[in-house]
């Protein structure tokens, strides 16, 4: 089963509101957890990491009053659209970092968020 | 340019075999990932490979690396149409969490 949640899968919003998404570990504790942006034409962007009880690390370019993040438990980290525009309409993905059975770390992707903003 | 570099589409008949090809430049790459992302939907973890090893099977899916020269390939076996669908290629340095990702490669099967 999914061991990455994000809600909601897809939202429609009126230019100028806000836009809450979460992401939660199922099974694990998650001090940090990874926001990306997936544009039209496939590319994978990422926009910042979140770090449990301290402030998210931004990507260059990516607006930090624009794009909130909260991660206030180890299984809870939050991206806030605020005074969301028609250009922030995208597919947000979120990702943790799993150690797998042979040691290895790798990146575990949420289902995603559409959002489009009218 | 680009990190990881991959062709943007494949299109392949049913039941024939799907080569998907990446390039990376990052030397210190230690590990290589293969994501599977369907649409609408988030990226799935389908294989990944040590910088150490020259190929790795999981069934249908096989994975090559010339670390000389910085190729990684996946292979699937046997194509089928559920397998239409964005591949991923993507590489992370040892001491970083964060892999950098190349633009997806768009796989069509067609009967």
């Amino acid at each position: 089963g999914a061991v990455v949640s994000q809600h909601p899968s897809r939202v429609i919003c009126k230019s100028g509101t806000s836009v809450k998404i979460e992401c939660r570990s199922l099974d694990f504790q998650a001090t940090t957890m990874f926001w990306y942006r997936q544009f039209p034409k496939q590319s994978l962007m990422l926009m910042a990491t979140s770090n449990e009880g301290s402030k998210a690390t931004y990507e260059q370019g990516v607006e930090k009053d624009k794009f909130l993040i909260n991660h206030a438990s180890l299984t809870l980290s939050t991206l806030t659209v605020t005074s969301a525009h028609p250009e922030d309409s995208s597919f947000y993905i979120c990702s943790v970092v799993r150690r797998g059975a042979d040691g290895a770390n790798v990146l575990t992707f949420g289902a995603g968020s559409r959002l489009t903003v009218l | 340019g680009e990190d990881v570099e991959q062709s943007l589409f494949l299109s392949v008949r049913e039941g024939d075999s799907s080569v998907i090809n990446c390039t990376y430049t990052d030397s210190s790459s230690t590990y290589l990932y293969w994501y599977k992302q369907e649409p609408g939907a988030g990226l799935q973890l389908l294989t990944y490979i040590f910088s150490n090893m020259d190929m790795k099977q999981d069934q249908r899916l096989t994975v090559l690396l010339n670390k000389k020269d910085k190729h990684l390939s996946l292979r699937i076996a046997d194509t089928q149409t559920g397998d239409s669908a964005i591949y991923f290629c993507a590489e992370r340095a040892g001491g970083s969490y964060i892999p950098t990702f190349g633009r997806g490669t768009s796989l069509i099967v067609h009967p």
